[in-house]
Parts: structure tokens; sequence; C-alpha cells
């Protein structure tokens, strides 16, 4: 079945600083959900993106559906530390029923 | 509007036991999820409701693993008999539409077996 990657798995950083993180497959997906997960609850929807090289933003938060179709990225700015959590990507392909989610990028900001 | 709701919260029980998970999802969705998600991975998806009818079911061990949705509303998941193996959060999530633009999840139930 269709496989996700994210990268980095993980990663510590400044309050202040901005954040890139990525998600890849081997498959073309045609959606693309970018979900953070604070601990104990359930994954948050972020940002949706439904076409190759579509950007949105969702107030410091810019996501990318890349225009191989394979990828996707997730950019925060300005880091908080409320934003400590886990990011997830998943994707649907043409002919999936469902989304498949990436393994998660954990993310600590640092005071 | 109020979130998808699911209960017990935490469960702890020994293996060869079994366990009920109960979700209730956003009024009006109807299209209902139960994943699995293990310490570390993403969630993966163990069966799909679409009213009370199963749209997908592929990733749900039969042999012991069974969910329902009777009236099309709220759901129940049950494992039995649990193994070690089966230690996770169990999340439900509901949507609008199928191959819904995006999902809510609820709380999710952290199960574990000893």
């Amino acid at each position: 079945g269709q496989q996700l990657n994210q990268s980095p798995q993980s990663m510590f950083i400044q309050e202040g600083e901005d954040v890139s993180m990525n998600c890849t497959s081997s498959s073309i997906f045609n959606t693309w959900l970018w979900y953070k997960q604070d601990p104990g609850e359930g994954p948050v929807l972020l940002i949706a993106l439904y076409k190759a090289g579509e950007l949105t933003s969702n107030g410091r938060l810019t996501a990318q559906f890349g225009i191989t179709r394979k990828d996707s990225f997730l950019n925060i700015s300005a880091s908080i530390p409320s934003d400590v959590g886990i990011y997830f990507c998943a994707g649907l392909t043409n002919y999936g029923q469902n989304f498949v989610f990436g393994p998660g990028t954990r993310l600590s900001v640092l005071p | 509007e109020a979130g998808v709701a699911q209960s017990p919260r935490y469960k702890i029980i020994e293996k060869r036991q079994s366990v009920a998970f109960w979700c209730n999802p956003i009024s009006g969705h109807a299209t209902l999820y139960w994943y699995q998600q293990i310490l570390g991975q993403g969630p993966k998806l163990l069966i799909q409701f679409q009213n009370n009818g199963v749209v997908d079911d592929s990733q749900l061990p039969k042999d012991r693993f069974s969910a329902e949705r009777l009236k099309g509303v709220d759901s129940t998941l049950k494992i039995q008999p649990a193994k070690l193996e089966d230690s996770a959060v169990y999340l439900c999530a509901s949507s609008l539409v199928r191959r819904g633009y995006g999902y809510t999840f609820g709380s999710g139930t952290r199960l574990t077996v000893v």
C-alpha cells in the first residue's frame, strides 16, 4: 500500500525560529492534509491542499502541494511554545478511499 | 458544535480479556472511522462506516476486532481477546462526506494490555 515518509523525525528549535518539514511518497496523491497532535489528544486539521502547486496559509503556517504530487511541505514561521506537538501529513490517492498518515514529525520549541 | 466524543479515555486490561470502546461522532456526520495509533506512529485506519454500512474494513484484524454502527450514529469497537500488541490509542473520527476533506478526530482511548 501507499506509504508516506516524513522528515525530520524530530526537531528542536528556539522560540522565534522558522520551521520546515516535509512529507514524501512514491505514489501520486491528489489531496494532502496536515494535522497537529498534542499529547493525549486527537490530531487537529491545520491545512488541506487539493491541487498540485497549491500554496495555502493558516496564520503562521504555510503548506504547499508539491508539483510532482508526491510531496508536500509545511512551514511554521516565528515558532512559539504552543507549536510543540507532532505534525502528521496525510495523503489521498486518486483511487484511495481513505487518507494514509505519515509517521509524524515531533517538534520541540525551546524558550 | 460538539466534537467527536469517545469513552473511556483510558483502559488497562490483561491479555486475553475483552474491551470495548465507544464513539459518538459530530451530529450529521455520515462517515465514521476508527483508527489505531501505536506509540510513535501515525494513525492507521481500522474501519470506515458510511451511515451504518461498512465501507472499508480491509485492515481490521477480524479474528479479534469487531465494530458496529447499528443506527448510523454512534459506534463501538471491540477487541476479544486482547493481545499485548493491541496496546495503542484508538481514535474515532467523523466527516460529513465520504473521502471527506479532512476528518475531525476525538481525543482517543488509550489502551494498555498487560
